[in-house]
């Protein structure tokens, strides 16, 4: 099976954009999680999409937003960027059994 | 604050010695994960060890699990220069897909 794909791998952007960001999951998994990863904060979840309902949500503003397709491919957006947003960010797939999560190699936003 | 903890933060060790990192979290889970990061890369699955099991072994891998002390630990045999990466630990503590990770053990394999 095909891994995770995460497009774009890089970005730049600069303060006040918005930014789109697109996950296709493994072949047959019905769950897409987002992480944010910075320095600073390390690892944090951001959301996940289970059958197009966010069904976890983490600690992030409201400037994070997601949604999840019939197909299961998620996007996330990000509107109004901020300096503090420059992170990595991935997505995960998630196996059904035993909620083996499987990561893509994620999307590096730079915000200017 | 991060559910888990990893100790140490880095390691270093030569060629061929054993490596073991430490993940300690603070609730009840469901499972735990075991990741590699090279660089800033994307997070590679090792291995996953449900609540109720205390020992799984993935070729060099081994990690154990203590639902009483909440810890686990990940043994790396035989270790290689390839091994160098980060390594998290991530938490579920129920059956969705949601993860909280530790901050991360660095190691550093010298040839």
């Amino acid at each position: 099976k095909a891994g995770v794909t995460q497009t774009p791998r890089y970005l730049i952007k600069t303060r006040g954009q918005q930014v789109t960001l697109s996950c296709s999951p493994i072949s047959g998994h019905r769950s897409v999680s987002w992480y944010q990863q910075t320095p600073g904060q390390g690892l944090q979840f951001l959301f996940e999409y289970f059958s197009e309902t966010q069904r976890n949500k983490g600690n992030f503003p409201g400037r994070f937003s997601g949604r999840q397709f019939s197909n299961s491919r998620s996007e996330m957006n990000v509107s109004t960027l901020e300096l503090g947003d420059s992170a990595l960010y991935l997505c995960a797939s998630t196996s059904g059994a035993y909620n083996e999560q499987f990561f893509g190699p994620g999307t590096r936003l730079t915000v200017l | 604050s991060q559910q888990g903890e990893e100790d140490p933060q880095a390691l270093s060790i030569q060629e061929g010695e054993n490596a073991t990192m430490n993940c300690s979290y603070k609730t009840s889970i469901n499972n735990l994960q075991w990741y590699r990061q090279n660089s800033g890369r994307g997070l590679v699955h090792l291995i996953l060890i449900r609540s109720n099991e205390r020992e799984k072994h993935s070729g060099r891998l081994r990690v154990t699990l203590d639902t009483s002390k909440k810890s686990s630990s990940l043994l790396i045999t035989a270790s290689r220069a390839a091994d160098t990466a980060s390594y998290f630990c991530a938490t579920s503590a129920s059956n969705a897909g949601k993860s909280t990770f530790g901050d991360g053990t660095t190691l550093t394999v010298k040839p």
